[in-house]
């Protein structure tokens, strides 16, 4: 098993560009979720899904956008990217009580 | 809100020293995680608990439901075991974790 993979591990955008941050896991489980990672800060949930086709907002939703047509993909969207946006984006699959996480996208917006 | 507060914030020991962290979290929360994320950033989840206690190798995990308040400990530490520490709360629905800020934790030979 891969486990919970993302792409790109790095990318470098300009304010105002577009983009989406992959990620798939082979293992079959049903709850995926986005968080952020910024210095100073705990993680912070972006958006969850606990299966395909059921989407929702965490803590911090403002300027993404998810999707779940699969199990296995869970991709994020950012619709026109802030510096704000600039951090490390750690997605994760969940089975019972135990979490994976993927090895994270650094994200930085000029 | 589900609130999860964590200490130290940093902490540097000797090798060998036996290691405590602490967290406090907030009434809406019933279970609580500990993970490790090493310098290279990836998030390792260690135990998950909604009470008692939880030991596997050097590492054990305790958590007081009535006073809201859990502890990760390491025994014999090791400079392998330098890395971020995060306890994060779950609320028992479907939503995500709220995480602590982390404890910073450097073992010197």
């Amino acid at each position: 098993n891969a486990g919970v993979t993302q792409t790109p591990k790095f990318q470098v955008l300009k304010t105002g560009q577009s983009m989406t941050l992959q990620c798939a896991q082979d293992m079959n489980h049903e709850y995926m979720s986005w968080y952020r990672q910024d210095p100073g800060m705990g993680l912070r949930l972006i958006h969850y899904s606990v299966g395909a086709g059921i989407t929702d907002q965490g803590e911090v939703p403002n300027g993404y956008n998810v999707s779940r047509s699969t199990t296995e993909d869970f991709p994020l969207r950012l619709l026109s990217a802030a510096p704000s946006q600039t951090s490390v984006y750690f997605c994760a699959s969940r089975r019972r009580a135990t979490q994976y996480f993927g090895p994270g996208t650094r994200l930085t917006v000029l | 809100k589900n609130e999860v507060e964590q200490s130290p914030q940093n902490l540097t020991a000797q090798e060998g020293e036996f290691i405590t962290i602490n967290c406090s979290y907030s009434v809406g929360i019933s279970a609580l995680h500990w993970l490790q994320q090493h310098p290279g950033g990836g998030i390792v989840s260690l135990f998950m608990l909604s009470s008692g206690k939880k030991k596997h190798g050097r590492l054990i995990a305790t958590i007081n439901i009535q006073e809201k308040h859990s502890s990760l400990h390491i025994t014999a530490s090791h400079p392998r075991d330098s890395a971020v520490y995060i306890c994060a709360g779950s609320g028992g629905g479907a939503d995500g974790l709220t995480f602590g800020k982390g404890t910073h934790l450097i073992i010197q030979p």
